[in-house]
């Protein structure tokens, strides 16, 4: 079974220009997570989402941060304009309903 | 008060001996509690959850739960170097749309 897919692995940008992450997850899976890990930090939640519907964005910092889940499968995160602050791993994930999850490898953004 | 708090460590133990981590939570009604471990650079691989009170044990893990306390603990049998990672506490949330909270994580060094 494939697991979680993300793309890119790794984006260098300068600040103030956009960035969009890509995500596939396991198939079958109905519930898909963003996460921001920051060094020495446990991930922290950006949005879940059950099919297409965003259940959990109250951590999206939504002035600049959008995602979307179009047909309940693959998912997109994008950050315009890009800040320093930004510089982080992201994670998506995958679960059946809201259980154990699976992560991808991430992409590990550096906002210059 | 954090909703997940763990010791960020590092916990050193020797090769052979039974590492402990724990983890506490705030939420009295959560209902579902993970494990993973994350080695440097890579993404976090889920190794336990449980979901009910008392012990679950799978190989040399055993995840311990107590909702009374809120508390849950992992205990790693026959250490080996190779268990040497961070390992991360994640918790669902009761209520509402079940939120998803991971600790800072403890980092684990077993000592050949």
């Amino acid at each position: 079974e494939a697991g979680v897919v993300q793309s890119p692995r790794y984006k260098i940008i300068e600040k103030k220009q956009p960035v969009a992450f890509w995500c596939n997850p396991i198939s079958g899976h109905n519930t898909l997570y963003w996460y921001r890990q920051n060094l020495g930090q446990g991930p922290e939640l950006l949005i879940r989402y059950e099919n297409e519907e965003a259940v959990d964005d109250s951590q999206l910092p939504k002035d600049r941060f959008s995602a979307e889940r179009l047909k309940g499968v693959d998912s997109t995160l994008k950050i315009q304009p890009a800040e320093l602050g930004d510089s982080a791993v992201y994670l998506c994930a995958s679960s059946f309903r809201n259980y154990e999850q699976y992560f991808g490898p991430g992409t590990r953004l550096t906002v210059t | 008060q954090k909703e997940v708090e763990q010791n960020s460590g590092p916990l050193s133990v020797p090769e052979g001996a039974i590492a402990s981590l724990n983890c506490t939570y705030s939420d009295r009604g959560s209902q579902s509690f993970f494990w993973y471990r994350q080695y440097s650079g890579k993404s976090p691989e889920l190794i336990m959850f449980i979901y009910s009170n008392g012990d679950k044990e799978d190989g040399r893990f055993t995840a311990q739960l107590n909702k009374a306390s809120q508390y849950v603990s992992l205990l790693i049998r026959d250490s080996q170097p190779s268990d040497s990672a961070t390992y991360l506490c994640a918790v669902i949330h009761s209520g509402g749309y079940q939120k998803v909270t991971f600790g800072t994580g403890t980092k684990l060094q077993v000592i050949p």
